[in-house]
């Protein structure tokens, strides 16, 4: 079946740190990849999404492409702030299934 | 702009007790989820619906049962709340089936089960 694995941390860095969250997938078809993001006592909420390979998501400063080839999807910020401190789940959607999360990272940004 | 709310936010139980938690969406999405999220564990499916009156089993179905009876709503009911079923509940909702659509989120529940 499908799946997603990333890295499960906790990832702790100082403000202004190049940060970078792996994600690997495996599933049949093209699915679409997703990053959630969700701050403390929140739920999740969209971060950005690619729909086919080669595709580059971004917002906030986050960025993700969808590489095929490595069946990797890896979330990278130049500059994180302590406001981007939140759990990170990657996430995909294939045809005909239902939605598949990685169990979370744990980022804490440090002033 | 309200997308999907989940009543209540908190909860005690005693065990053996009952509840219902209310997921409503103003999207009028078709795809609805409940998940629950325990610490180590990330989002684990509970139930979903891909319409009105229909509902299907995700993966830790066990001791839930849930309705949608209207379109907007997607009810989770615990009959018999055991310790357990401590956790934080999520439901989500979804336009439909296409591959590239995001799934929006409530602020979940948190169920403490004593």
């Amino acid at each position: 079946g499908n799946s997603v694995t990333q890295m499960e941390g906790p990832v702790t860095l100082s403000e202004e740190a190049f940060l970078t969250i792996n994600c690997t997938y495996t599933a049949t078809g093209y699915p679409s990849l997703f990053w959630y993001v969700q701050y403390p006592g929140e739920g999740l909420q969209l971060l950005l999404k690619a729909t086919k390979a080669d595709d580059k998501g971004s917002n906030k400063g986050f960025e993700a492409t969808y590489r095929k080839e490595t069946t990797s999807f890896h979330l990278e910020k130049g500059s994180v702030q302590v406001s981007d401190s939140a759990v990170y789940f990657c996430a995909l959607s294939a045809r005909g299934q239902n939605f598949v999360f990685g169990p979370g990272t744990r980022l804490s940004v440090l002033p | 702009n309200a997308g999907v709310t989940q009543t209540p936010k908190f909860r005690v139980l005693k065990t053996g007790q009952s509840m219902t938690l209310l997921c409503a969406q103003d999207m009028n999405h078709e795809y609805m989820y409940w998940y629950r999220q325990d610490p180590g564990m990330g989002l684990r499916l509970i139930h979903y619906s891909v319409g009105e009156g229909t509902t299907a089993k995700g993966e830790v179905p066990d001791g839930y049962n849930v309705s949608r009876l209207k379109k907007q709503n997607f009810l989770l009911g615990l009959e018999s709340a055991a310790p357990s079923q401590t956790s934080v509940y999520f439901c989500a909702s979804r336009l439909d089936s296409t591959v590239w659509g995001e799934a929006f989120f409530g602020q979940g529940t948190r169920l403490t089960v004593v």
